[in-house]
């Protein structure tokens, strides 16, 4: 299954508060991209991070990836209200991916 | 540049109906992949379409199927509906095929199948 599972299925935080969320998966892989959904701007792309990356920073969010643990984590740093929603991770090709149930994230003001 | 967008937005059917829905990819977007989308079963790849052509195929049955035209936008249809069919149907576009690419998506279409 190119699908990863993350970890934890639900998490509350308050809004300024740091998320944590964590992938793990089961075949080797190229690459690893982060999506969210909510119900206001669909899914979304949020960030690729490949095999040979260790870590990767895209304004708010940092993605690590150990390889060796085949897992992932997505650090959203100083939440806000609007990032509510749920996140997925996948392993799959850019065209063809399959996402597990995800992480849903609830930010409370 | 305008994004990625699916109709109808809502469709009810009845079991044994077939079902069209359509997609048009974001501008100069070759690539049009199709998802499925359920609660139990997460957001599972169906098809995906490159210049006209079916270039990838997910694990779904013979009712599902799809067709790309020349200005890249692309439809997927479902044949003897099922109850299980009921999903939020995604459609995404990106320039060109292989990857790894980020994947634009439209909004879905909700199907309900009574």
């Amino acid at each position: 299954s190119q699908q990863g599972e993350e970890d934890p299925q639900a998490l509350s935080i308050q809004e300024g508060e740091n998320a944590t969320m964590n992938c793990s998966y089961k075949t080797s892989i190229n690459n690893l991209q982060w999506y969210r959904q909510n119900s206001g701007r669909g899914l979304v792309h949020l960030i690729l991070i490949r095999s040979n990356e260790r870590e990767k920073h895209s304004g708010r969010l940092r993605v690590t990836l150990d390889t060796s643990k085949k897992s992932s984590s997505l650090l959203i740093t100083a939440s806000r209200a609007a990032d509510t929603a749920s996140y997925f991770c996948t392993t799959g090709p850019g065209y063809a991916l399959n996402f597990g149930k995800g992480t849903s994230l609830l930010v409370t003001p | 540049k305008a994004g990625v967008t699916q109709t109808p937005r809502y469709l009810i059917k009845t079991r044994g109906q077939q079902v069209t829905l359509s997609c048009s990819p974001i501008s100069g977007h070759r690539s049009v992949s199709w998802y499925q989308q359920t609660p139990g079963q997460g957001l599972q790849f169906l098809f995906e379409y490159f210049s006209e052509t079916q270039r990838n195929k997910g694990n779904f049955p013979g009712r599902f199927s799809g067709r790309q035209f020349s200005n890249s936008r692309s439809e997927m249809n479902v044949s003897t509906l099922e109850l299980g069919d009921s999903a939020l149907y995604l459609c995404a576009s990106s320039w060109t095929t292989g990857g790894p690419y980020e994947q634009y998506f439209g909004p879905g279409t909700r199907l309900t199948v009574t």
